[in-house]
Formats: structure tokens, sequence, C-alpha cells
């Protein structure tokens, strides 16, 4: 799976949007690129996946560059309760064999109120 | 409350001690993974399971580490002869394929802590 790189930490004002950024410029064309966050001392929480267009859920957008070498995931309105450790990561599609999610550091987000 | 759970969600023992924890995965997820996470860093790959067979182990840690799904549900994750080394929070992810996706969903964790 290719490699991604976040910043170590990042802080925004309560109520603003919130752009976490993900480069992954050895990203191949079945790889998917995931979020999950980590609020402090729970499991990871599943948060959006994209393979090449926008995606939209109830919790955030993923919007992948045209050329797929970086991420952004935008939280529209950040709360204090969104303020946890989030992790891009790529992993192939599924080909028939499971594939375990590789997770980096990830980037702190500090939501401030 | 229909996600993964996890059990105990806290456990100190002494070294030397044998620890099993159990993981209870989303009904109907034929896959479920193990992961170790240690302080201040993400998440750690160790074995997953297809039903009941283990098709990945090369990454549990040592051979004191052994995982079983014997019916294919539920599965548990046993450390013989723990060591201060082995405090970490120990994770379990379930997920079921829909055809090229496939979403991993956590538990809560159980935080080991060896003496």
């Amino acid at each position: 799976d290719a490699k991604t790189t976040q910043p170590t930490s990042m802080d925004c004002a309560e109520g603003r949007a919130a752009n976490l950024p993900c480069n992954h410029s050895t990203i191949s064309g079945n790889e998917y690129v995931y979020w999950y966050r980590q609020i402090h001392s729970q499991g990871p929480q599943y948060i959006i996946h994209g393979l090449k267009n926008n995606e939209t859920n109830e919790m955030a957008s993923l919007i992948i560059t045209e050329d797929r070498k970086s991420s952004t995931l935008i939280l529209p309105h950040a709360t204090l309760r969104d303020t946890a450790v989030y992790y891009c990561i790529v992993r192939a599609s599924d080909s028939g064999s499971a594939r375990q999610l590789t997770f980096g550091s990830g980037t702190q987000l500090t939501v401030l109120p | 409350d229909t996600g993964v759970s996890q059990d105990p969600r806290h456990k100190i023992t002494k070294r030397g001690q044998n620890v099993t924890f159990r993981c209870d995965p989303i009904s109907e997820h034929n896959r479920l993974y193990w992961y170790r996470q240690t302080l201040g860093q993400g998440p750690e790959f160790l074995t997953y399971f297809q039903n009941e067979a283990q098709l990945e182990k090369s990454r549990l840690l040592s051979d004191r580490f052994s995982a079983e799904r014997p019916k294919g549900s539920f599965s548990t994750l046993e450390i013989q002869r723990t060591e201060q080394g082995d405090s970490a929070m120990y994770l379990c992810a379930s997920s079921r394929r829909q055809g090229a996706r496939e979403t991993q969903y956590f538990g809560p964790g159980t935080r080991l802590l060896v003496l």
C-alpha cells in the first residue's frame, strides 16, 4: 500500500471548517483513500473513503485531486467533539484477499473554543 | 448496540501470566482483524480471519501470541507469559466485503497493563 504523509498537528476554531490534508504521491490506480479518526482512548472510527471521485457523507467530505496524489478531509463545522487523531490510509481494493489497514502517525486535530 | 464489542475493556496482570481477550464482531461480518496500539503510535496489524480460517498470522509479534475464531463468530486473542512490553491497547475490527470495497469497523479496544 502507498505511503501517506500528514501534518503532525492542526488547530481549528469551533464552528469553522477543518481541512485536513494528506499526500499519497505513490498511490496506485486500484488503491482507495480511507480516513479514520481516533478520539482519545477509543477505537478508531471510520469516517469516509473514496477512489477518485469526491465523496460526502453525514460526517465529512473527501476531496481527491485529479492526479490522486493528495486528498483533503473536510469537516464542515468542527465541534469540540471532533478533537481527535485523524488517519489517512491508502489501501488496495479487495482483490479477494483481505488487506489490513496500515496506520501512520496521523494528524492531531484540536478544535478550539 | 450492534457495533464491535471487546471484553474486557481493561486488564492489569503481572508479568508471566497469561491473558485472553474476546472480540464480538458486527453480526454477519465474516472478516475479523486484530491490531495492537502502543502509546503515541497508530494501530499495528496482528492477524486476520475470514470466517473461522486464520489467513494471516505472520505479523503476530511472537509465538506467545495466538488467536482463534472457532465458529466464525467471536474471536479470542491470547498472550502467554506476558511481558511488560506487551502493555498496549488491543483492537479488534470486523468487515464484510462489498464488491471492491471493504470497510473495517473497530471496537473500543482492550487496554492491557503488565506489571
